[in-house]
């Protein structure tokens, strides 16, 4: 199963306007961390926004909010006000509690979302 | 400028040749991550070393290596090499440990062609 799906391929929205992008995390850990990264078209990968488990509060950053509901496993990122900057590559990412267990604290990585804002 | 770097910033070779990537992570982490990004499979996690020593693995192929050398810089291996290991290879840092909440920076990517 995958470990993170994002559901989008490609997503427009309007200047101006908020945009919601999904993604769906399959875990059996109780501690794990959600990740956003941005990929403009040059490349480079940018963190946006985190969200862990156990956080109580979704998750804020500018513009950037993280809509965190624990028991539907998502995750989805809203961005408001879209600005034509914003158009890129969004990854959805997750990190596990496994490093108490001898294993390492990669991120696993969602297929992603392209999101392209217009005029 | 996320403090990572990586080179060289694009690599153009033959099929069965070497190549070696080259990372420095950020000061002060100890944590390198190696992940591969290609049209077919999306970002995948390669290998992750953690203050010299190999911490977990991903899907990494054999033909691949890598290692962290005590100055804390990463280098990815990869012999024999076929088209499909035409990608972009990103180098990530991180302090490491148990935190969940420890960002990884990114660095600008070495992107491979096989010819």
């Amino acid at each position: 199963a995958q470990k993170i799906t994002q559901t989008q391929p490609g997503m427009f929205v309007q200047e101006k306007e908020a945009v919601t992008l999904d993604c769906t995390y399959d875990t059996s850990d109780q501690s794990y961390g959600l990740f956003w990264y941005k990929q403009p078209s040059s490349g480079e990968m940018i963190f946006l926004i985190y969200q862990g488990s156990y956080d109580e509060q979704n998750a804020t950053e500018g513009r950037y909010s993280l809509n965190f509901q624990k028991a539907r496993k998502s995750a989805n990122l809203v961005i408001s006000a879209s600005q034509l900057g914003d158009s890129a590559m969004y990854f959805c990412a997750m990190r596990e509690g496994q490093w108490l267990t001898g294993g390492g604290n990669e991120l696993t990585f969602g297929t992603g979302t392209q999101l392209k804002v217009e005029l | 400028d996320s403090g990572v770097t990586q080179t060289p910033k694009h690599l153009i070779t033959a099929t069965g040749q070497r190549v070696t990537l080259r990372c420095s992570p950020r000061s002060g982490d100890l944590s390198v991550y190696w992940y591969q990004q290609s049209l077919d499979q999306g970002l995948q996690f390669l290998i992750q070393y953690y203050n010299g020593e190999e911490r977990a693995k991903g899907n990494i192929l054999e033909r691949f290596s890598a290692q962290q050398f005590p100055d804390l810089h990463s280098e990815l291996n990869l012999s024999s090499l076929e088209l499909g290991d035409s990608a972009l290879y990103f180098c990530a840092s991180s302090p490491g440990g148990a935190a969940l909440d420890n960002e990884q920076f990114f660095g600008p990517g070495t992107r491979l062609t096989v010819l």
